[in-house]
């Protein structure tokens, strides 16, 4: 089961905007609606921030949000703020019921 | 409130078994899909294994199928992960996460982790 594609790392100052990709394949970004995205800080449990590609849970900032095109998902923070500072993971639905995990972006506010 | 504790890891030899629990409270644990996750020291999430709320459709990841097994227990209100022929690659802190649906929705509670080590 190969992981989707994020990039390692990305950066911004604080008030900027970042976006971070998610490369799958039909079988899974491409061929569902099921993408979610969740935030990791230092130590702690993954927290849902996304879902179904542009969903907010309640309590989520609105400056998270997510979108995708083909088989590339994407999940843009707008008005970084330092508490944002966190690894980042896609997730899909895979085909026979499966999930899968990108391998996580690491985000620093410069 | 959700919450999810898991207990059950520690050091364990290769080869050897352990088992994991998860003990859910909050919500009605017999109407919903449970996973587990994985994170070796350093590195990302890796999704395990997903039951159905009445643990009667079991689906797992590559690395794991046919060692693990995950069931759930919805009278104790308790997910399980049975692990066997346990390898110094499984090392990894193991979360249990409950699905917002039932096997395809996002996860949207997880427990704080417990940490198996394999090693001789």
């Amino acid at each position: 089961q190969s992981a989707l594609t994020q990039p390692a790392s990305v950066s911004g100052s604080p008030g900027q905007s970042v976006t971070i990709s998610c490369t799958g394949t039909s079988s899974d970004v491409g061929g569902y609606n099921f993408v979610s995205w969740y935030q990791q800080r230092p130590g702690k449990a993954p927290k849902l921030i996304v879902y179904d590609v542009s969903n907010r849970p309640s309590g989520v900032s609105d400056r998270f949000s997510g979108s995708k095109s083909g088989n590339t998902a994407s999940l843009t923070i707008s008005g970084l703020q330092a508490e944002d500072e966190a690894d980042y993971y896609c997730s899909s639905y895979r085909t026979t019921n499966t999930r899968v995990f990108g391998g996580g972006t690491k985000l620093t506010v410069l | 409130q959700v919450q999810l504790v898991e207990s059950g890891g520690g050091v364990v030899q290769p080869g050897r078994s352990l088992r994991l629990s998860c003990a859910a409270s909050g919500f009605t644990f017999r109407t919903y899909g449970m996973h587990w996750v994985r994170q070796a020291p350093g590195k990302g999430l890796e999704w395990v294994a997903v039951i159905s709320y009445d643990g009667r459709d079991k689906y797992y990841g590559d690395s794991v199928k046919g060692r693990f097994t995950i069931s759930r227990d919805n009278s104790k209100n308790t997910l399980y992960l049975q692990m066997d022929s346990l390898r110094p690659e499984d090392t990894a802190v193991y979360y249990c996460a409950k699905d917002a649906v039932a096997v395809t929705g996002e996860l949207d509670y997880w427990g704080q982790g417990t940490l198996v080590t394999v090693s001789s």
